[in-house]
Formats: structure tokens, sequence, C-alpha cells
């Protein structure tokens, strides 16, 4: 059964950049079927998607974000990341990461990490 | 980039009720890339239903997606105690992947 967990810092100054870590475990990230996709929830607020990978390293991004993110991936190790730079109080949220097929939506998720933008 | 609207905010309704959820794409999906997450408080959401209508894996029978082109609905038969939840649409016809809003379907 694939599961995803999610890691990194949960509080961030702002002006800095946020760095977050997905480890895949029961399935491989290598697989030309399937992205690998991060995605955002601010406390009491909706979903936004950031972003996905493939494991050629093809990267797809969400504009709202202006290019402050960036996610690459280490098959190696079997995860990808996150980088958001110049982050802000708005960028505090759940962050979560998930899988998404060819022609799927995401499924499935990681429990999701708080990060929190404050000095 | 494709607006979603869902319907109403809060669904206030009793157990053994039936619910109707929509959602409202600013385009058409013509690929019907449509899906429908189940979120919890302090948990991951959770797939539903995708390409419309399409159950996913262990989803009761009692949740049913269905629609075309821009408007959409996922329905729950009889709501059981554990679908008091929050509940979200999201497409992935077209980049940047959208949610909407969310409905939270309450015990009345």
């Amino acid at each position: 059964q694939l599961q995803l967990q999610e890691s990194g810092p949960g509080l961030v100054k702002p002006s800095e950049t946020l760095s977050l870590t997905c480890s895949v475990s029961g399935g491989s990230v290598s697989t030309d079927s399937h992205y690998w996709g991060w995605l955002r929830q601010p406390p009491g607020k909706g979903l936004e998607w950031i972003g996905d990978i493939y494991y050629t390293g093809i990267t797809y991004y969400n504009p709202s974000l202006s290019s402050r993110a960036t996610i690459s991936v280490d098959t190696s190790q079997n995860q990808f990341s996150l980088k958001v730079s110049s982050v802000t109080a708005a960028d505090t949220a759940v962050y979560y990461c998930a899988r998404r097929g060819f022609g799927r939506p995401f499924d499935p998720w990681g429990q999701g990490s708080l990060v929190t933008v404050s000095s | 980039e494709i607006v979603l609207t869902q319907s109403p905010g809060t669904l206030s309704l009793s157990p053994g009720q039936r619910a109707t959820l929509s959602c409202r794409a600013s385009q058409s999906l013509s690929s019907g890339y449509l899906a429908w997450y189940q979120q919890k408080p302090g948990l991951a959401p959770r797939l539903l239903i995708y390409g419309t209508s399409i159950k996913a894996t262990g989803i009761p029978d009692r949740f049913s997606g269905s629609g075309s082109r821009t408007n959409f609905t996922l329905s729950i038969s009889r709501l059981e105690p554990e679908d008091f939840a929050l509940y979200y649409c999201q497409q992935y016809d077209k980049s940047p992947l959208t949610f909407g809003g969310g409905t939270k379907v309450e015990i009345k």
C-alpha cells in the first residue's frame, strides 16, 4: 500500500525559504504513469494546488505562487521535495504531498505538515 | 483558470436524509475530469469520486457523482454519522488544477 509522509521544519521566518520533503513507501516515485504533487491548505481555508513533478524531473506549477515554488525529485531516495522562497504569513498552511495518475486526481495523500511563517 | 463554485456553503441535514452537493465550473470540463473529496478535521482529503462518476476504491455505494460540462453533483443517498464532513470538488482537466471552496455537511 502506497504511503506518503511529509517532513520539514514547522516554523519558518518571513522572507526565508520553506523546505519540505515527501518520502514515499510501498511504491516507487520512478513510475511512468504518475505525477507527484504538492498542495496546501491555510488554516480554516480551502485547498490550493502548488505543482507536480514527473520522475524525469519535468515540473508543472500553479502561477499563483509567482515562481516562488520549486519541486524536485530524488529517485535514489524515493522522495520528492518542495521549496517556497520569500515566504510571508500568507504561506502559513498545512502542506500535503500526493500522487496523481495520468487522467486521475490526487490519491493517496500524505497526512500533511503544518508550516507556520512567523518571526 | 477554471473557477469551481460549490453550493450550498453549508448543508444541515439529519442522518438518513439525502444530500445533494453542487459544483459549477466557469468553463466546460469536456473531459469529465472532475473529482470529489471528503475531508474531516485534522485529516487529509480522501478521494471519493473521479471522472465525474467513478467511485474510488472502498467508497460506499451511497456516494454517487453525476454531471457534465459545467454542472456537477455529488449525492449521498442516506447520510450516515460518519458522512458529516467537508466536501470539495476539484477539476484536473486544465492547469492550474483548481478546487471549489467546499460544502460543509453538518448535523441538523
